[in-house]
């Protein structure tokens, strides 16, 4: 069964980067796209960008052009979101989701979500 | 930029009513619309996709339509586990904004 596995909380002070990663299994890594959303305590959701493991293109929210870098490493079948330059609004739950085909963009499976937390 | 909105922000409703969420785009999106379901605390999960077609595993209780700028997502008989957060989302996939969401409608028990 697909599977997206995020990794753990992270703290981090304001004007620091934060990386955050999605373990995929389950299907051929390289066939789907994947969506990054977050979503700050009480508030919505908030898409960010998507990638294309197979040939990591990428595309991002203008929100967060120049400060987030998508990547992955399709030898252990991973995505990566790094967010630079942080503040206390960007304090929130990250998500990855694997699109469930790559003609629709809807999102069908999702991670279990990695808090972030920036203070000083 | 495409612009989502939703109405209500919230509604009240009792285990058996019909329920209606309304979600309009800014310009036309043509049928680039998909609607989650979210808990608190978990996930969100995708319950129809291309404004109208219902995901596996999802109850039949759930159903989707329009195209254009609105859309309608419609729970026939509501159950208790319905009571969640509802986002509609365009996926137009066009640059700046890509794969908008909408607001969220909060939908509680009466």
């Amino acid at each position: 069964q697909v599977q997206l596995v995020q990794s753990g909380a992270e703290v981090k002070k304001p004007g620091a980067s934060v990386k955050v990663s999605c373990k995929a299994s389950g299907y051929t890594f390289t066939s789907y796209d994947i969506n990054w959303v977050r979503q700050a305590t009480g508030q919505g959701l908030e898409w960010m960008g998507w990638m294309n493991p197979n040939s990591g293109n990428t595309g991002y929210a203008q929100k967060f052009q120049g400060r987030v870098t998508m990547t992955r490493n399709t030898s252990i079948s991973t995505a990566y979101m790094e967010l630079s330059s942080l503040r206390s609004e960007d304090t929130a739950v990250y998500y990855c989701a694997r699109v469930i085909t790559m003609v629709q963009g809807a999102s069908g499976y999702w991670g279990q979500g990695t808090l972030v937390t920036v203070s000083s | 930029d495409i612009q989502m909105t939703q109405s209500p922000s919230s509604l009240s409703a009792s285990v058996g009513d019909r329920v209606t969420i309304t979600c309009r785009a800014s310009q036309s999106i043509s049928s680039y619309l998909n609607w989650y379901q979210q808990k608190p605390g978990k996930a969100p999960k995708l319950l129809i996709y291309a404004a109208s077609s219902l995901q596996s595993g999802v109850p039949s209780r759930f159903s989707g339509s329009g195209s254009g700028t609105d859309f309608t997502l419609t729970i026939s008989s509501l159950q208790p586990e319905d009571f969640a957060t509802y986002y509609c989302q365009q996926s137009y996939s066009t640059p700046p904004d890509w794969f908008t969401f909408g607001p969220g409608t909060k939908v509680d028990i009466k």
